[in-house]
């Protein structure tokens, strides 16, 4: 069973630009969430989406978003890069139907670099 | 506010001993905990959970103990292999959203 594809593996932009990260879940996951990993604050939850709506979010400024489609395939963006914004940035999938607590099974991340 | 807490950075252990990691947290409001290993580049790998309506809970080699009074929870690793050497995470869930602790390095000694 193929495991939660994060892509690109690794990205560098420059301040001021945009960024969009991909993931797909495991297939017949419908919960896809995001966080970002820095050494400094460790892993941080950004948003949860389930069919395509968000059900939770994270402390972080409007400039992070996301969005999930009806294949349950997500992406997250991420405008005006600052160079704070370096990070892992990791997509994790889980069934997601009831209470949701079920665990979450991560991809290995995309390695964001702002210069 | 740091509301799940790994307070050990790090810990060693012998091969073939008993692992203990432990993890505090401050919020009632956690349904679940679970507890992952992150190896350098790749991402966490999810290893066992427990409902906050249970004590304990076993697989394999690896149990985790929660005591809500306290608000803390364990995990034993029993017997402890090489291969176990990585970064341990303990995480609180509620209302879709996880709260990861910062994480212990373990390293078990052959």
């Amino acid at each position: 069973k193929a495991g939660v594809t994060q892509t690109p593996r690794y990205l560098i932009k420059t301040r001021g630009q945009q960024v969009t990260l991909s993931c797909s879940p495991i297939s017949g996951h419908r919960s896809v969430s995001w966080y970002q990993q820095t050494p400094g604050q460790g892993l941080q939850f950004l948003f949860e989406y389930f069919s395509e709506t968000q059900r939770n979010k994270g402390n972080f400024p409007g400039r992070f978003s996301g969005r999930q489609f009806s294949n349950s395939r997500s992406e997250m963006n991420v405008s005006t890069l600052e160079l704070g914004d370096s990070a892992l940035y990791l997509c994790a999938s889980s069934l997601g139907g009831g209470n949701g607590n079920q665990p979450q099974h991560f991809g290995d991340g995309t390695r964001l670099s702002i210069l | 506010d740091q509301q799940v807490k790994q307070n050990s950075p790090s810990l060693s252990v012998q091969e073939g001993r008993i692992s203990i990691l432990n993890c505090d947290y401050t919020n009632s409001m956690f349904d679940y905990f679970l507890w992952y290993k992150k190896y350098p580049a790749e991402g966490p790998t999810f290893l066992i959970s427990i409902s906050s309506i249970k004590d304990k809970n076993e697989d394999g080699r690896f149990t985790v103990f929660l005591n809500k009074s306290a608000k803390h929870l364990s995990l034993h690793i029993v017997p402890s292999q090489p291969g176990d050497s990585a970064v341990y995470f303990c995480a609180g869930g509620s209302n879709y959203k996880l709260t990861f602790g910062k994480g212990t390095l373990l390293t078990v000694n052959p």
